[in-house]
């Protein structure tokens, strides 16, 4: 039982560049959270998606991010033009239900170095 | 928003206890998480409280008062694997999707 798979697991890009990072949720689960993690800061959460759905992005910046879960395929957090500030882990969770004693079960994440 | 403090860093000493302090400030409280993260790995849950009190899972216990806003995870008999960072999260009534998470205690336990 493959817990949530994200790739790639490391991601160098140059300034201006595109970085796109995937994220297959566990088997079952409809509800996928983006959430990112800067050095020395917690984790802060960026999007929540269910299948073709956007429900939440309220803590995605305002431009060059984006993020989709289509029907098909993994969940994708993409960023465009990226600049050194991006530099992070992006850490991918997902749930078989999204309210009560939910429990979030995480990727082991994709770092994103931006040189 | 939430404000989560926690300490950034504690040592410990194979075998010994640690106790991890969380505070929090917000409305609408609906749940506080504790997450284990190992460098470079996926944060995993380790507990969950919403009621006052203890849970106690194993080694691990974790103590919630809404009353004062503070929580704290408590590690017994460490071994040198419990080297990880623990994370603090809180959820709210009107977002209980999204866990807003402190900086996080990093553990080092020394032999």
């Amino acid at each position: 039982n493959a817990g949530v798979m994200q790739n790639p697991r490391h991601l160098v890009r140059r300034r201006g560049q595109e970085a796109r990072l995937r994220c297959s949720p566990m088997k079952g689960h409809s509800h996928v959270y983006w959430y990112r993690q800067l050095p020395e800061e917690g984790l802060k959460f960026m999007v929540y998606l269910q299948k073709e759905n956007i429900i939440d992005e309220s803590g995605m910046p305002k431009e060059r991010f984006s993020a989709e879960f289509p029907k098909e395929g993994p969940s994708i957090l993409r960023i465009q033009q990226v600049v050194r500030g991006d530099s992070a882990a992006y850490f991918c969770a997902s749930s078989l239900t999204v309210s009560g004693a939910n429990v979030l079960t995480f990727g082991a994440g994709s770092r994103l170095t931006v040189l | 928003g939430q404000n989560i403090d926690q300490p950034t860093e504690m040592t410990a000493t194979e075998g010994a206890i640690v106790q991890i302090n969380c505070t929090y400030q917000t409305s609408g409280f609906n749940g506080l998480f504790w997450y284990q993260q190992h460098a470079g790995e996926a944060p995993t849950f380790l507990s969950y409280n919403v009621l006052d009190g203890l849970e106690e899972k194993g080694r691990f216990s974790s103590f919630l008062s809404r009353s004062k806003g503070y929580s704290y995870l408590l590690l017994k008999e460490l071994q040198m694997k419990d080297s990880a960072s623990y994370l603090c999260a809180v959820r709210v009534i009107s977002n209980d999707y999204k866990l807003s998470f402190g900086a996080g205690t990093t553990v080092t336990v020394r032999a």
